[in-house]
């Protein structure tokens, strides 16, 4: 079992709010990733971080940011969500630079957003 | 990082072996191949990975062919929770960022 969390699972809100998407993990992973993936669709990278204090962004330009202020922990946040936002947000992690499967990423379940 | 051609969909018979291609005909020397799939819109999950030698692990075995330029995933004995989009990614070990392409809509049939 993974040990890469995330919360909301779930979240419907209205146009304009500010949001925050959770994730954590507890494996000690430098890198952590935000993905982006509509129903059906393909996952899009939009955020990655290298460690605290990194944060860079993907291959597919997002409104939302993240901030890496700790190892464990790598929060995405919508300041004002409209509904072209609704999808769902993977989060994952991956092993050291030094370790042989750094291409190994542990996904989170997702968050789920909807905005009406 | 390499892009890589699979097929879009596949089927295979409920116990039968699914092997999956894959093509990365412009793979560098340094560059690894990774296969994960992902069940529904779970988040994706790991399966195996290799760089020259064909692996083998308690999910899958991974044959790459000798010129590098191509791979297939093979699912030994098929069942219906297999049923998942395959991803085979290049990936240059710690450097890089992991690219998901359209993958191969695999379903295990009764």
């Amino acid at each position: 079992e993974a040990d890469i969390y995330q919360t909301p699972r779930y979240l419907v809100i209205g146009t304009g709010k500010k949001i925050t998407l959770e994730c954590s993990q507890t494996m000690g992973h430098d890198k952590m990733y935000w993905y982006q993936q509509d129903p059906g669709m393909e996952l899009h990278l939009i955020h990655y971080s290298y460690g605290v204090n990194s944060t860079e962004k993907g291959d597919l330009s997002s409104e939302s940011t993240v901030s890496r202020i700790r190892t464990e922990h790598f929060p995405l946040t919508l300041e004002s969500a409209r509904p072209s936002h609704t999808s769902q947000y993977l989060c994952a992690s991956s092993p050291p630079g030094y370790s042989t499967n750094t291409g190994e990423l542990f996904f989170g379940e997702g968050s789920r957003l909807t905005v009406l | 990082d390499a892009k890589t051609t699979q097929p879009p969909s596949m089927d295979c018979a409920e116990g039968r072996a699914a092997n999956l291609p894959c093509n990365h005909s412009t793979i560098s020397g340094n560059e690894y191949v990774y296969w994960y799939r992902q069940i529904h819109s779970q988040g994706p999950q790991y399966i195996i990975h290799g760089l020259k030698n064909n692996e083998t692990n308690e999910m899958a075995s991974l044959i790459i062919t000798e010129d590098r330029k191509s791979s297939t995933l093979i699912l030994p004995h098929a069942t219906l929770r297999d049923t998942a989009v395959y991803y085979c990614i290049v990936w240059r070990n710690q450097g890089g960022k992991l690219i998901f392409g359209q993958g191969t809509e695999l379903s295990v049939k009764p």
